[in-house]
């Protein structure tokens, strides 16, 4: 176990419809990362939070957004969905900024049909 | 630029062989760091290790090796009398420093992974 909490595990949902995933970090880690999995584009960074404020923006598209709320929690919106948004989607925290050793969650898996 | 290469799609070996995984990095920047994951079927990644681009040193942890050489810019993994239970897809990743100058923001860079099926 990692330490990094996830939820839902899995999410089906329709085309156009918005979701919200969730993520809890490791205790006392600052960091969180979203990435995202496909087969066609493999294992992506997404988006980067520290303490509450966006460190960096990767492969996100406008359609997503997300935010790390006061706790450090942070949840990744997907909105518009497509088919093509059916993937794997991670989130990692580490300690500090550096990601010197980020520990993943489980996944969400979502299913856009 | 940064850019990892996992030239091995797929890899079959027999239980009790050993098995070599590569990794090729490609970065610009001086102070770095790599990583190994492993993503069984179950498709949780759980980290292997992490090196920084100061430490040059191999290590090992039980059966597991890895040789970092800054000389070929790769990070090899090697599995010694692989079992069943390490089949798996296993990705290398690399860090380094994005964004403004000084308070930098890291994010991992993957390889598209290899998938090692050890057979009984």
């Amino acid at each position: 176990d990692s330490g990094v909490t996830q939820t839902p595990k899995h999410l089906i949902t329709a085309t156009g419809q918005r979701v919200t995933l969730r993520c809890s970090p490791r205790s006392g880690d600052l960091s969180v990362y979203w990435y995202q999995q496909s087969l066609d584009q493999g294992l992506q960074f997404l988006i980067q939070y520290y303490n509450g404020e966006e460190r960096a923006k990767g492969n996100i598209l406008e359609r997503f957004s997300a935010q790390q709320f006061p706790d450090l929690h942070s949840e990744l919106n997907l909105s518009s969905l497509e088919l093509g948004d059916s993937a794997l989607y991670f989130c990692a925290s580490s300690v500090d900024i550096k990601n010197t050793e980020a520990f993943f969650g489980q996944g969400t898996r979502l299913t856009v049909v | 630029a940064q850019k990892v290469t996992q030239a091995q799609t797929e890899i079959s070996v027999v239980e009790k062989e050993d098995v070599t995984l590569d990794c090729v990095y490609e970065t610009r920047d001086t102070t770095y760091y790599l990583f190994w994951y492993k993503q069984p079927p179950s498709g949780e990644l759980v980290f292997l290790i992490r090196r920084n681009s100061f430490d040059e040193q191999n290590e090992i942890s039980g059966r597991y090796s890895w040789n970092f050489q800054k000389s070929t810019s790769s990070f090899n993994f090697t599995i010694t009398a692989s079992q069943v239970v390490d089949s798996a897809v296993y990705f290398c990743a690399l860090s380094e420093a994005k964004g403004n100058s000084g308070a930098g923001s890291y994010q991992l860079t993957f390889g598209k992974g290899t998938k090692l099926s050890v057979i009984p």
